[in-house]
């Protein structure tokens, strides 16, 4: 079965620092999908990113940017310059390309920007 | 923008109550999904609904819960007698299609069973 692990539960860091959110999944799959969504404190998920497994460029958008190897089964999120408005938690996510449709969530890993 | 809502916000019960949870996905949408996440705890899927039909459910998706898609905009979730492990924020959301395509959320229903 898949499994995603996000193995940092919690991390402070001061604004305008750099973070990164460590995610690594295990699978048998050969295709699958990744994602990344943000739960700020008002607690609707926020999409951030799809990732397919054949492609591991990584992808920058803004302050975000993912790092993708399939070699260690890790979809890494850092934020550069972070900002308090970063605070929430983050989650990664793992869907199959065969088989169930679901989303399968790592524990998540709260993010508090200190100003 | 389009987006998935969710009504109603909070929603208190009695334990033993019937809760009807429900959802507006967004409207070129065909795949709705049903997740649930207890205080603090990782998103659990709940079910998956598509053409009119459940395609997939997860053991936490018991004989006590079911989806229907009443016409053509809502999508409800009923859990027909609540315990107080139900307690929990229950997220619906859609995609256009499958798996390749994200899941948009809504902003969940927070579900207190007493």
């Amino acid at each position: 079965a898949q499994k995603v692990t996000q193995a940092q539960t919690e991390i402070s860091v001061v604004e305008k620092e750099d973070v990164t959110l460590d995610c690594v999944y295990e699978t048998r799959d050969t295709t699958y999908y990744l994602f990344w969504y943000k739960q700020p404190p008002s607690g609707e998920l926020v999409f951030l990113i799809r990732r397919n497994s054949f492609d591991e460029q990584n992808e920058i958008s803004g302050r975000y940017s993912w790092n993708f190897q399939k070699s260690t089964s890790s979809f890494n999120f850092t934020i550069t310059a972070s900002q308090v408005v970063d605070s929430a938690v983050y989650f990664c996510a793992y869907i199959s390309n065969f088989g169930n449709e679901k989303l399968t969530f790592g524990t998540g890993t709260r993010l508090t920007i200190i100003p | 923008e389009p987006e998935v809502t969710q009504t109603p916000s909070h929603q208190v019960t009695q334990m033993g109550q019937e809760v009807i949870l429900r959802c507006v996905p967004i409207s070129n949408h065909l795949y709705f999904y049903w997740y649930r996440q207890i205080l603090g705890q990782k998103v659990e899927f709940l079910v998956s609904f598509y053409n009119n039909e459940i395609s997939e459910k997860s053991e936490i998706f018991d004989d006590q819960f079911s989806v229907e898609r009443p016409d053509g905009s809502n999508f409800t979730l009923k859990i027909r007698s609540t315990k107080l492990e139900d307690s929990a924020m229950y997220f619906c959301a859609s995609s256009v299609g499958t798996r390749y395509n994200e899941q948009f959320f809504g902003p969940g229903t927070r579900l207190t069973v007493l």
